[in-house]
């Protein structure tokens, strides 16, 4: 089955305890993007990948890292986790990023709580 | 600045009443426009990308619709399983490569 997958589904972590949050897909896409979903504010993007070893910033990249070792993951990194950064994360792939316009499929959601 | 606007926020229905909910949007240069379905606790699910002004898709109880400043999602004689989140989002030329602007959504319940 097609699809996008995150670890974990649920995370309860204390301010700067470094975490990350996996993302895999097996539909062999070149992109890859992380969202973060906020009440009020709808989701945002942090970061995409437009193929392996190809990464840049979203609309809000503060405090996060990723890498793109693999065309198949795209791990989202969080070094020293604050408060503010408690949210639902999404990832997406989408065949290509460009030059027109994809379709991108969403992962399940993972909810991280920093306390 | 682009920007995607949602109305109404939320819209309640008794099942069988047709409605649609309303994506308007200003942005530099459309690229394409998305409908994604999104459930509690899951990620958004696609259902439809328009392109360009007067396209039409559809789909069992749903149609889209987009005009050059906004997308219509008509939902014809909805049913309880139809009750979810309804994003919109859309994709501009000049931005960061493959970015989904979203608007905040419509949180729709069809009640039985």
């Amino acid at each position: 089955e097609a699809q996008v997958t995150q670890n974990p589904r649920y995370l309860i972590t204390v301010t700067g305890k470094k975490l990350t949050v996996t993302c895999s897909q097996n539909m062999n896409h070149e992109y890859m993007s992380w969202y973060r979903q906020d009440p009020g504010l709808g989701l945002r993007q942090i970061y995409y990948s437009m193929n392996v070893e190809v990464t840049d910033k979203g609309d809000v990249p503060e405090g996060y890292k990723v890498s793109r070792k693999e065309k198949r993951n795209f791990p989202l990194i969080l070094e020293s986790p604050s408060p503010n950064q408690t949210s639902l994360y999404f990832c997406a792939s989408s065949l290509r990023g460009r030059p027109l316009q994809e379709t991108q499929y969403f992962g399940p959601g993972t909810r991280l709580l920093v306390l | 600045e682009d920007q995607v606007t949602q109305s109404p926020e939320a819209l309640r229905l008794q099942e069988g009443e047709s409605s649609s909910l309303n994506c308007s949007y200003t942005v530099s240069g459309l690229r394409g426009l998305f409908w994604y379905r999104q459930d509690p606790g899951k990620g958004p699910e696609f259902l439809f990308t328009l392109y360009s002004a007067g396209e039409e898709k559809e789909k069992e109880r749903l149609k889209a619709t987009l005009t050059k400043k906004e997308s219509f999602l008509h939902i014809t004689a909805p049913k309880p399983e139809d009750s979810a989140t309804y994003l919109c989002a859309v994709q501009v030329y000049g931005g960061s490569q493959g970015n989904l602007i979203f608007g905040k959504g419509t949180k729709l319940s069809v009640k039985p």
